[in-house]
């Protein structure tokens, strides 16, 4: 069963460095969402991807956070610099998008971030 | 703009007895309801999804739930909790026109034996 990829897992970090997170869609999902979910909360939209382009990154904190999905497959989440309320879990998920008849995301399992 | 209430951050339950988790959504228009399941340091897992047919949706692993549009509510349910069952579950709303899922604040199931 196709599945949706991230890595690493876990990551631990300090503040004010770098980290960066990969997500690989299930093949030929077109929409790909990248969610912050903080402890004891539900998750938030950072950013959408409709293929490589961004459709939605309201929710994203520019000033730090960066997404990018060049090719339209897979995508890398960055933070820089890390911030202690970044500690987070970060969740990818993808979708057919617009040809499905209605919005079935696929979550990957995540990678939680530690920012100590 | 649309939005998801769950009622109650933590259910407890016995073994075998009835789950019932609340949900309740705004929506200016008739909205796509789904159900997630979370297990301690993974992803979501679709539990079920109304898409405006039949009002009373089967899932996954003995859920259902059963859209009241003049409720507003989309409440889950089992009849027989399983140990298995214990984990954080989601209600998340989406409109038909935009495809964005949004989360309620989630309830944690406890089952105890």
């Amino acid at each position: 069963e196709a599945e949706v990829a991230q890595s690493p897992r876990y990551k631990i970090t300090e503040k004010s460095q770098a980290v960066a997170f990969w997500c690989d869609p299930i093949s030929g999902h077109a929409t790909l969402y990248w969610y912050r979910q903080i402890l004891g909360q539900g998750p938030e939209l950072l950013v959408q991807f409709q293929d490589e382009s961004v459709v939605d990154d309201s929710q994203l904190p520019k000033d730090r956070f960066s997404a990018e999905r060049l090719k339209g497959v897979d995508s890398t989440l960055k933070i820089q610099p890390a911030e202690l309320g970044d500690s987070a879990m970060y969740l990818c998920a993808s979708s057919l998008g617009a040809e499905s008849s209605y919005n079935e995301q696929f979550f990957g399992p995540g990678t939680r971030l530690t920012v100590l | 703009a649309q939005s998801v209430t769950q009622l109650g951050s933590h259910v407890s339950v016995s073994e075998g007895a009835l789950v019932l988790l609340r949900c309740n959504y705004s929506s200016s228009v008739p909205p796509y309801l789904f159900w997630y399941v979370q297990y301690p340091n993974q992803g979501l897992q679709l539990l079920l999804k109304y898409t405006s047919a039949a009002t009373l949706v089967k899932g996954i692993n003995g859920f259902e739930a059963e859209f009241k549009k003049s409720e507003t509510s989309f409440h889950l349910t089992k009849p027989s909790a399983h140990m298995s069952d214990a984990a954080e579950y989601f209600c998340a709303v989406s409109l038909s026109n935009d495809y964005k899922l949004s989360f309620g604040a989630g309830t944690t199931v406890t089952v105890r034996a």
